[in-house]
């Protein structure tokens, strides 16, 4: 059972534009929703990170909106860069153990 | 900053080999994690310790153990390694509570299984 369905698989941007990347959540427990960027050959490293009590939260160009009801959030890269090329995983946890389980990652490229 | 080591970047292993893959933080984190990555399937939990000597199943344990015998350190190990175990592995450290959610990860040890 995939708890963090994430979308899409992969996605293509021209700089300057919006990338958006959606993720969509099972368990109800979940209170604690990070992101983490991953460039190759790096370890996943946390971007920005969202509690169910707030809907937006920004930080630079990157943006967190939260729809606790439908129990999906997603991650907007405003005026996106080539630097931002990577693969992003959206996370939850909560329910007392806190353990993050992962979305399945996208892949991001940003064209010049 | 938070740094964690793991021991080797690339591993080559031959099938039924015993492959350690070791894992150092410098954080005094109490939890620790191994994942593994695969292309397309994201980052699936292995095994996890929130103590030194304490561990806890994730959702692939099948053909690994860990130990943890010191809180910085943190050891996967394939008892008998098969080709299907071919793939990135990751190591992780976080602090207690909700901050749990927030993992500091390793460059990862690409292993390959022949």
């Amino acid at each position: 059972q995939q708890q963090v369905k994430q979308s899409p698989q992969s996605l293509i941007v021209q700089k300057g534009g919006i990338s958006i990347i959606n993720c969509a959540y099972e368990n109800t427990a979940f209170d604690y929703f990070p992101w983490y960027q991953q460039f190759p050959g790096k370890g996943p490293a946390l971007l920005i990170a969202i509690r169910p009590d707030v809907s937006e939260k920004k930080e630079g160009r990157f943006t967190i909106s939260f729809n606790k009801s439908a129990k999906q959030f997603s991650l907007h890269i405003m005026d996106s860069q080539p630097g931002d090329s990577a693969t992003y995983f959206c996370a939850g946890g909560g329910g007392g153990s806190y353990i993050p389980t992962f979305g399945r990652g996208t892949s991001l490229i940003v064209h010049p | 900053d938070v740094k964690v080591t793991q021991s080797s970047r690339y591993l080559v292993k031959r099938t039924g080999e015993k492959v350690f893959l070791e894992c150092v933080q410098d954080m005094d984190h109490e939890n620790m994690f191994w994942y593994r990555q695969d292309p397309g399937l994201g980052l699936r939990l292995i095994y996890f310790s929130y103590d030194v000597k304490m561990k806890e199943k994730g959702d692939i344990p099948e053909g690994y153990s860990v130990s943890r015998e010191k809180k910085e350190r943190f050891s996967l190990i394939l008892e008998s390694a098969s080709t299907n175990q071919t793939s990135m592995y990751l190591c992780a450290s976080s602090l207690p509570g909700v901050r749990k959610t927030e993992a500091f990860f390793g460059q990862g040890t690409r292993l390959t299984v022949v």
